[in-house]
């Protein structure tokens, strides 16, 4: 079955405390980025990687890192979380050609206390 | 650059009625347009999208979707609501020029039976 699989689903952590959550996709597919979703304001792009070793922010990339070392995978990573971190955040796919639908996660409910 | 904007926060509407998500969106090119919907607890599902060609798109579930360049709009509809059609609904746009995609603040739908 073609999907996107994010690991946790649900994480509660202390401020400042490193965390890493993970995506993986089955698809071969080139494109992959991160959203996170806060009420009112939708669904705004964190980073994005056109294939493994590119990567690029979105419009809201402070306090996040990235890596894509393999084409599956595209972990987020706080270095050091803060409570305005706090949201739900998507990790999706695609082809990447313009044009071509992305394939989401089901999400990753964060809270930094 | 590229914006999307949902006027309406929520859409209230009968079974079986007609339902409208409306949808405009701005651009300095041609714009690709995707309707997603996220069901409570779940990642956001692809229903449709214009690319190009004939400006009434069908989709998934029902759901059409009608572009409109001169009003730069992407309103979605269906003929005949149904109770499981009660969802979050998001648009998104991506101008041709560019590598991201740019969703709107989404719209709650609610179908009363």
């Amino acid at each position: 079955e073609a999907q996107v699989t994010q690991n946790p689903r649900y994480l509660i952590t202390v401020t400042g405390k490193k965390l890493t959550v993970t995506c993986s996709q089955n698809m071969n597919h080139e494109y992959m980025s991160w959203y996170r979703q806060d009420p009112g304001l939708g669904l705004r792009q964190i980073y994005y990687s056109m294939n493994v070793e590119v990567t690029d922010k979105g419009d809201v990339p402070e306090g996040y890192k990235v890596s894509r070392k393999e084409k599956r995978n595209f972990p987020l990573i706080l270095e050091s979380p803060s409570p305005n971190q706090t949201s739900l955040y998507f990790c999706a796919s695609s082809l990447g050609r313009p044009g071509t639908e992305a394939f989401f996660g089901q999400g990753t409910r964060l809270t930094v206390v | 650059a590229q914006s999307v904007a949902q006027p309406e926060d929520q859409v209230n509407v009968a079974e079986g009625n007609p339902l409208t998500v409306k949808c405009t969106y701005s651009v300095s090119g041609n714009p690709y347009l995707f309707w997603y919907v996220q069901y409570p607890n779940r990642g956001l599902q692809f229903l449709l999208k214009y690319i190009t060609g004939d400006n009434l798109v069908k989709g998934s579930y029902g759901f059409e979707a009608e572009f409109n360049k001169s009003q730069t709009s992407f309103h979605l509809k269906k003929p005949s609501a149904l109770v499981s059609d009660s969802a979050l609904y998001f648009c998104a746009v991506r101008d041709r020029g560019y590598s991201t995609l740019t969703f709107g603040k989404g719209t709650m739908l609610l179908v009363s039976p």
